[in-house]
């Protein structure tokens, strides 16, 4: 059974750019998680989707958004690139809503903004 | 909101000692904790996970302690082998409707052979 996969592995963007980044959960998972993980850093929590609802934003600007589909996979969009948006995107599976049944996570998305 | 640290950016043992990662958070309502193995280039792995009403966790080679009353929390890996060389990260979760995990810095763990 696959776990929860990325896609892409890795992105280079230039500043002002777009980009979006993609996730597929565990089979069976409705919770979608995103974090941002700078380098040296710790994750730190972006978005939460459940049932294709937004239940949790973390401290980021307008600039990201997620939405997720009726299949639970989701999408992470970032706009106006910074160079600080420079981090490895993470995403996490849950069978949960509350997460109290443990988060699976991504191997992530290698964004570098030039 | 819930802050969480760590005592030691890094640690270095001998192989086939034992070693303790520990970890605080602040926040009294927090109800579930995880403990993640980073390596490089990879996303964090599931090791151990404890909720708040248990103080004692163990998996295989692996420990999990829970104080509530100083909250700390520590990972116990026994007989640490070269391939436990990673970033371990603890893993909040606060309770209530927030639906996220606050995860500390991060220890470095070296596994000298």
């Amino acid at each position: 059974d696959a776990g929860v996969t990325q896609s892409p592995t890795h992105l280079i963007k230039t500043r002002g750019q777009h980009v979006t980044l993609r996730c597929s959960p565990i089979s069976g998972h409705k919770s979608v998680s995103w974090y941002q993980q700078v380098l040296g850093q710790g994750p730190q929590f972006i978005f939460q989707y459940y049932e294709k609802e937004e239940r949790g934003r973390g401290n980021f600007p307008d600039r990201f958004s997620a939405r997720q589909f009726p299949n639970y996979s989701s999408e992470l969009n970032v706009n106006a690139l910074l160079l600080g948006d420079s981090a490895l995107y993470l995403c996490a599976s849950s069978s949960s809503v509350s997460g109290l049944t443990g988060y699976t996570f991504g191997s992530g998305t290698r964004l570098t903004v030039v | 909101g819930e802050s969480v640290g760590l005592h030691l950016p890094t640690l270095s043992v001998q192989e086939g000692d034992n070693s303790i990662i520990n970890c605080a958070y602040s926040n009294s309502a927090s109800d579930y904790f995880i403990w993640y193995k980073q390596e490089s280039g990879k996303g964090p792995q599931f090791i151990i996970d404890i909720r708040s009403n248990m103080d004692k966790r163990q998996g295989q080679r692996v420990t999990v302690l829970l104080n509530k009353t100083v909250k700390h929390l520590s990972l116990q890996i026994a007989a640490t082998q070269p391939g436990d060389s990673a970033v371990y990260f603890c893993a909040v979760h606060s309770g209530g409707s927030n639906y996220k995990l606050t995860f500390g810095k991060g220890t470095l763990l070296t596994v000298n052979p």
